[in-house]
């Protein structure tokens, strides 16, 4: 079974330039989630999505961060204008659930991004 | 709504036994554990649901307290294997499940 796909695995931009994230869950998973990584921390929940529908947007910070999921499959998750701060890792996760149960989230390699 | 753990950092030797605690200023409906390893993403281990279960993987287990809110983790006879960073992350409810994790508790196995 292939694993969660992201891309790219490295970005290096100026702040201020724009950027975009993008992930492809397992096959059949209905929920995708985008987790921002700062080094040293736990993952902070961004976005969830169950199908096409966002489930929870509450932390992503909307005046620059920006995510969709494509017909309930891909999704994109992109930052105009990047900040210093926007320094981290994003992690895509998938999973299985409808909300009926709980089920494990399987996490893609992630995207190291430096903004400079 | 972040669960915490503790502690922070644990530095062991091969064969020592750890626990890591995860708790929650909200009614939980399941708890998860996770282990990230420098560099790589987050693994699973288990997820434990409300009722009050336990459950082993190997030599690590873990229980789940609802009244408490709280999880622990527990590591026996530790191998060099279980180092890494553990991250419990929690769901309130079984609806449009939220997965928030916690801060993080190092691990480090010594020969």
């Amino acid at each position: 079974e292939a694993g969660v796909a992201q891309s790219p695995r490295y970005k290096i931009i100026e702040k201020r330039q724009s950027v975009a994230f993008w992930c492809n869950p397992i096959s059949g998973h209905a929920t995708l989630y985008w987790y921002q990584q700062i080094l040293g921390q736990g993952p902070k929940l961004l976005i969830q999505f169950q199908n096409n529908g966002v489930v929870d947007d509450s932390q992503l910070p909307k005046d620059r961060f920006s995510a969709e999921r494509l017909k309930g499959v891909d999704s994109t998750l992109k930052i105009q204008p990047a900040k210093l701060e926007d320094s981290a890792v994003y992690l895509c996760a998938s999973s299985l659930d409808w909300g009926l149960t709980s089920t494990e989230a399987f996490f893609g390699q992630g995207t190291r991004l430096t903004v400079v | 709504q972040q669960p915490v753990q503790s502690p922070q950092a644990v530095i062991l030797r091969e064969g020592e036994d750890a626990v890591i605690n995860c708790s929650s200023s909200k009614a939980l409906y399941s708890v998860h554990w996770y282990r990230q390893k420098h560099g790589e993403a987050p693994v699973f281990l288990m997820i434990l649901l409300k009722g009050g279960e336990q459950k082993g993987h190997d030599k690590i287990s873990a229980s789940f307290n609802e009244k408490k809110q709280q999880s622990s983790l527990y590591l026996t006879a530790s191998q060099l294997s279980y180092s890494g960073t553990y991250f419990c992350g929690t769901e309130i409810n079984n609806a449009g499940n939220m997965l928030t994790f916690g801060g993080g508790t190092r691990l480090m196995v010594k020969p």
